[in-house]
């Protein structure tokens, strides 16, 4: 079945770096979301990509569709402490409504 | 934050006793979704529903049931906890079909003990 890999697990960076997580799919993907979990906290939906090859920004976060629609990344510029956190990539099957999420990754920013 | 709340927010209970859980929603949408999340194992789908008595299951549904008789309430029941069920439980919703965002009440901590 398809399956999607998210790395890294962890990633630590000191403040003011920037960080990227990466999903990575064995199998064309029809959409990709993107959310963001607080330490202690619920998920928070962030963006959905669809479009090969799209990029969507917001603020200091880009996130990328591949054009071959098997992978996606999520960039932060400039990492600050409010974006400590665990970002998961999500997709869903060609006119599903399920969602399975990646595995996640946990960021830490060092003030 | 969709108006979505969960209850109750924090529990313990013993291997073998019933246990539900509530989600209620004040969205009046269709699809309400029931996850646990496990370190190590992200979330996972548990069982989910697409309308009123419509449920279906995800994809660790064994040793759960569920239950929608309105559109605001998707319960969750654990007929015999066991401790492999201790976990966080997030219920969610979506405001439409497909590949619709989803959005996340604030989860009860089930401690089986």
């Amino acid at each position: 079945g398809q399956q999607v890999m998210q790395i890294p697990q962890y990633q630590h960076v000191q403040e003011g770096e920037d960080f990227t997580t990466y999903c990575n799919s064995s199998t064309t993907l029809s959409n990709i979301q993107w959310y963001k979990q607080r330490p202690g906290g619920h998920p928070v939906f962030l963006i959905q990509l669809v479009k090969s090859g799209e990029v969507k920004k917001q603020k200091r976060l880009t996130f990328q569709f591949g054009e071959a629609k098997k992978n996606s990344s999520l960039h932060i510029t400039a990492t600050q402490t409010t974006d400590v956190g665990t970002y998961f990539c999500a997709y869903s099957g060609a006119g599903s409504y399920q969602l399975t999420f990646g595995k996640g990754t946990k960021l830490s920013v060092i003030p | 934050d969709a108006g979505i709340t969960q209850s109750p927010r924090h529990k313990v209970t013993e291997t073998g006793t019933p246990v539900t859980l509530r989600c209620h929603q004040t969205e009046n949408h269709r699809y309400m979704y029931w996850y646990r999340q496990d370190p190590g194992h992200g979330l996972r789908l548990i069982h989910y529903s697409y309308g009123v008595k419509d449920t279906d299951k995800g994809e660790v549904s064994d040793g759960y049931s569920v239950s929608r008789s309105k559109t605001e309430d998707f319960l969750l029941t654990l007929e015999s906890a066991t401790s492999s069920q201790t976990s966080v439980y997030f219920c969610a919703i979506s405001f439409g079909q497909g590949p619709s965002e989803q959005y996340f009440g604030p989860g009860t901590r089930l401690t089986v003990t």
